[in-house]
């Protein structure tokens, strides 16, 4: 079974510009998470969803930042207008029920 | 609220010796624990993790770890370690009945030859 399914895995954008990033979560997962990881502040959870609904999004930094999630197959979080402060590396990861989470390779963001 | 510590942020062992990472947790019930671990641009793998029942988790690579109450711990462990398990290791904690993980800053180790 394919895993986590993350695209791009690299974005280079220039501050201003509107970036998507996508995910693809296990099949029959109801759970998708999506993180930010970067050297001061680690790893931190932005969004989750149970179900295509989204359940907590304090971990959302800003307006900036909007996810979705239109079906169980697939979601996206996107930053506009991007700053070079949202270089990072975004992961999604997804679980069944309060089980293990799954991660995907994860999405390395440069805002010039 | 629940916490992890991972007070080592680097660790070098020697290629063939044992291993120990720290782990630290704070949470008023039970936990889940989870070991993650993380090779240079990728993504976090599950080692594994302890929900219930023998407090002593096995897991893949030939690592295990101990789930101790009493030290609110859950170090990861391996007897011999290889060049391969250079890597940065994360320790999470999740709240019973809750689906969110909260991370541990993470240890990175290196392995000398």
């Amino acid at each position: 079974d394919a895993g986590v399914i993350q695209s791009p895995r690299h974005e280079v954008t220039e501050m201003g510009q509107e970036v998507t990033l996508r995910c693809k979560p296990i099949s029959g997962h109801d759970y998708l998470f999506w993180y930010r990881q970067t050297m001061m502040r680690g790893l931190e959870l932005l969004i989750y969803f149970n179900n295509n609904v989204p359940i907590d999004d304090s971990g959302m930094p800003e307006d900036r930042f909007s996810a979705k999630m239109p079906n169980a197959s697939f979601s996206t979080l996107k930053i506009q207008p991007s700053e070079p402060r949202d270089s990072a590396v975004y992961f999604c990861a997804s679980s069944y029920g309060a089980d293990t989470q799954y991660f995907g390779p994860g999405t390395r963001l440069t805002v010039l | 609220a629940q916490s992890v510590t991972q007070p080592d942020i680097h660790i070098t062992v020697s290629e063939g010796a044992s291993l120990e990472l720290r782990c630290n947790y704070s949470y008023g019930a039970t936990p889940y624990l989870f070991w993650y671990v993380q090779s240079p641009g990728q993504g976090l793998q599950l080692l594994l993790k302890y929900f219930s029942g023998d407090t002593l988790v096995q897991g893949i690579k030939g690592f295990e770890a101990e789930f101790k109450r009493s030290q609110s711990s859950f170090n990861l462990r391996k007897p011999s370690v290889h060049w391969s398990d250079a890597a940065e290791y994360f320790c999470a904690v999740g709240a019973t009945g809750y689906s969110t993980l909260t991370f541990g800053k993470g240890t990175m180790l290196l392995v000398s030859p």
